[in-house]
């Protein structure tokens, strides 16, 4: 257990909502990270953050933005939902203490969002 | 661009004998490789990894193999068994300055018992 709770676990909303998941970890990793699962398509890295206030964009991060105020938590917004970001979303940590790309990732339980 | 592939979205085995899973990658940046096992309803896990200056890195019943030449990585699971039914997931990542990786599309391995 890396400490690593996603909230809601389940939401079912409806287009053109605004939407916000949160992620949050009890272990201070510096690295943050929000991708989505889908049949097909694998694991695909949305944002990142490598810090407080320091954020990245990843592979797919149209339509979604991040916040993170704190070390612990790292937000995933959809400002206006849409049923092709009907999803699986999970939050990973890592620690990065190593050389860059080497710390092993610990993931979140997921949370699945149906937007209808 | 798919810079990670796994061209095999299924794979059944009959318990007991060996699992390959293979990865195939693009870009030549990528230096330090790691495979994730899913189960249902759970996030991934961390399996294995492997840095590009090794061809095999070896953890009990799981073995992975890269071929640098082929931008190819196989995941051998010895002897298989039911409990490794599971989604597995290869990752990249370069490590001259990025925390980022880039996974397949996964793999779904079913062992027979």
């Amino acid at each position: 257990d890396a400490g690593i709770t996603q909230s809601p676990r389940h939401k079912v909303t409806e287009t053109g909502t605004p939407v916000t998941l949160r992620c949050h970890q009890t272990e201070n990793h510096r690295y943050m990270y929000w991708y989505r699962q889908d049949p097909g398509h694998g694991l695909r890295l949305i944002h990142y953050s490598y810090g407080v206030k320091d954020t990245d964009k990843g592979e797919v991060s149209d339509g979604y933005s991040v916040s993170r105020s704190k070390t612990e938590d790292f937000l995933l917004t959809l400002e206006s939902a849409t049923s092709s970001q009907t999803s699986v979303y999970f939050c990973a940590i890592a620690a990065g203490r190593g050389r860059a790309g080497t710390d092993t990732q610990y993931f979140g339980p997921g949370t699945r969002l149906t937007v209808l | 661009d798919q810079q990670v592939k796994q061209n095999s979205p299924s794979l059944s085995v009959q318990e007991g004998r060996i699992s390959i899973l293979n990865c195939d990658y693009t870009n030549s940046m990528f230096d330090y490789f790691l495979w994730y096992k899913k189960y249902p309803a759970e996030g991934p896990t961390f399996l294995i990894s492997i840095s590009s200056i090794k061809d095999k890195n070896e953890d009990g019943r799981f073995t992975v193999f890269l071929n640098k030449s082929a931008k190819h990585l196989s995941l051998h699971i010895v002897p298989s068994q039911p409990g490794d039914s599971a989604v597995y997931f290869c990752a990249a990542s370069h490590t001259s300055g990025t925390y980022k990786y880039i996974f397949g599309t996964g793999t779904r391995l079913k062992v027979l018992a």
